[in-house]
């Protein structure tokens, strides 16, 4: 059972443009949704994260928006960088004792064309 | 800090063969993580512990054990490999406060192959 889906599988934008990409979870106990990147060969990195008491949350070229009652949050990336080609990772947690390790998606491969 | 570090980076193992992969950070965090990646897949949690001395399982534990003897480290062992083990293996660590909005550090990884 896949707890967080994510879309779409890859993404190609050009450069400036915008990309989107959409998570749904299916656990109404998770309470933290952070987006990780990883670019080739090495571990993924944290680059931004939301609760879910807020709706949006924005950090430079960044920003996360939040859907409680459908169960939905999406990253938005501005600007589109060359740079900003890597894989993109939504995630959630619970709070259930606040061991919880992240439930990840499935990623996507986001190519940004110069 | 060298934050998350693991070794090695590459092991190409024979099926029915055991290996040890390590683990670990010099931030003093309490919680350590273990998940596989594999393509098309995300990360899957396999094991995780909450300090010194405790561990539970995650999502993917069978074929895997692990220890957590002290703060830094937390070694990931394989006793009887697979090729269904085949996959990329990744550390991760946060502070711990109670809460899940820590951010979990994820160390660099180690491509694991089972022949």
């Amino acid at each position: 059972q896949q707890q967080v889906k994510q879309s779409p599988q890859s993404l190609i934008v050009q450069k400036g443009g915008i990309s989107i990409i959409n998570c749904a979870y299916e656990n109404t106990a998770f309470d933290y949704f952070p987006w990780y990147q990883q670019f080739p060969g090495k571990g993924p990195a944290l680059l931004i994260a939301i609760r879910p008491d807020v709706s949006e949350k924005k950090e430079g070229r960044f920003t996360i928006s939040f859907n409680k009652s459908a169960k939905q949050f999406s990253l938005h990336i501005m600007d589109s960088q060359p740079g900003d080609s890597a894989t993109y990772f939504c995630a959630a947690s619970g709070s259930g004792g606040g061991a919880d390790g992240l439930t990840f998606g499935k990623g996507t491969h986001l190519i940004i064309q110069p | 800090n060298a934050g998350v570090t693991q070794t090695p980076k590459f092991r190409i193992l024979k099926i029915g063969q055991s290996m040890t992969l390590q683990c670990a950070q010099d931030m003093n965090h309490n919680y350590m993580y273990w998940y596989r990646q594999d393509p098309g897949m995300g990360l899957k949690l396999i094991y995780y512990s909450v300090g010194a001395g405790i561990t539970d399982k995650g999502e993917v534990p069978n074929g895997y054990n692990v220890s957590r003897s002290t703060t830094e480290d937390f070694p990931l062992r394989l006793e009887l490999a697979a090729p269904s083990q085949t996959s990329v293996y990744f550390c991760a660590s946060r502070k711990g406060t109670g809460k899940s909005t820590d951010t979990q550090y994820f160390g660099p990884g180690t491509r694991l192959t089972v022949l």
